[in-house]
């Protein structure tokens, strides 16, 4: 079975600009959630899907949103990038919503803002 | 807000020694902590835990959760050069998580 997919790599964005990442769960599994992880830093938890409703939402401005469709797979946008969005996007799969389920981590899209 | 806070920041050990890393924490529902091992870019899942004193173990790797003093710890023992990686702690509440900034373990020959 395949793991946790996300598109694209690597991106690199100017100021100001808008930006979407892409995220396809694990089979079977209905919850996607989104981390952001800077450099030296552990993940930080933006959002979290199941079954196409939000179950949770971190410390992030209105400028980040999500949706997740109905096959499961979920898009992260975020609007007017400042240089501070440069990061790694991480997104992960669980069966379920919550955090008592094993997530599943994809590779991450290294986003790079000018 | 929120907090967990994991010690020592970074690690180096030679191979075969045990090492022990610390995870503390404040947050409200707690519901779960979680452990994950970062070698490049996506952490690994090794141990959930929900309860008091209960050791998991997998392998070389074991962690407990003591919920009245707010901390779990990792232990590896007998190190190898495999285990050099950023050591991740979770701490799952309601309706979000928070992560630690990570040990950094690198294990030498």
């Amino acid at each position: 079975d395949a793991g946790v997919t996300q598109s694209p790599t690597h991106l690199i964005k100017t100021r100001g600009q808008h930006v979407t990442l892409r995220c396809s769960p694990i089979s079977g599994h209905k919850s996607v959630s989104w981390y952001q992880q800077v450099l030296g830093q552990g993940p930080q938890f933006i959002f979290q899907y199941y079954e196409k409703e939000e179950r949770g939402r971190g410390n992030f401005p209105d400028r980040f949103s999500a949706r997740q469709f109905p096959n499961y797979s979920s898009e992260l946008n975020v609007n007017a990038l400042l240089l501070g969005d440069s990061a790694l996007y991480l997104c992960a799969s669980s069966l379920r919503a919550g955090w008592t389920d094993t997530q599943y981590f994809g590779p991450g899209t290294r986003l790079t803002v000018l | 807000e929120d907090k967990v806070v994991q010690s020592p920041l970074s690690l180096v050990v030679h191979e075969g020694d045990t090492v022990t890393l610390n995870c503390s924490y404040e947050v409200t529902n707690f519901r779960s902590l979680l452990w994950y091992k970062q070698e490049k870019k996506a952490p690994t899942f090794l141990f959930m835990l929900t309860s008091s004193g209960i050791e998991k173990k997998s392998g070389r790797l074991s962690s407990i959760l003591d919920k009245k003093e707010l901390f779990s710890i990792l232990n590896i023992t007998a190190t190898q050069t495999g285990d050099s990686a950023v050591y991740l702690c979770a701490v799952g509440g309601y309706q979000k998580v928070t992560f630690g900034t990570g040990t950094k373990l690198q294990v030498i020959p």
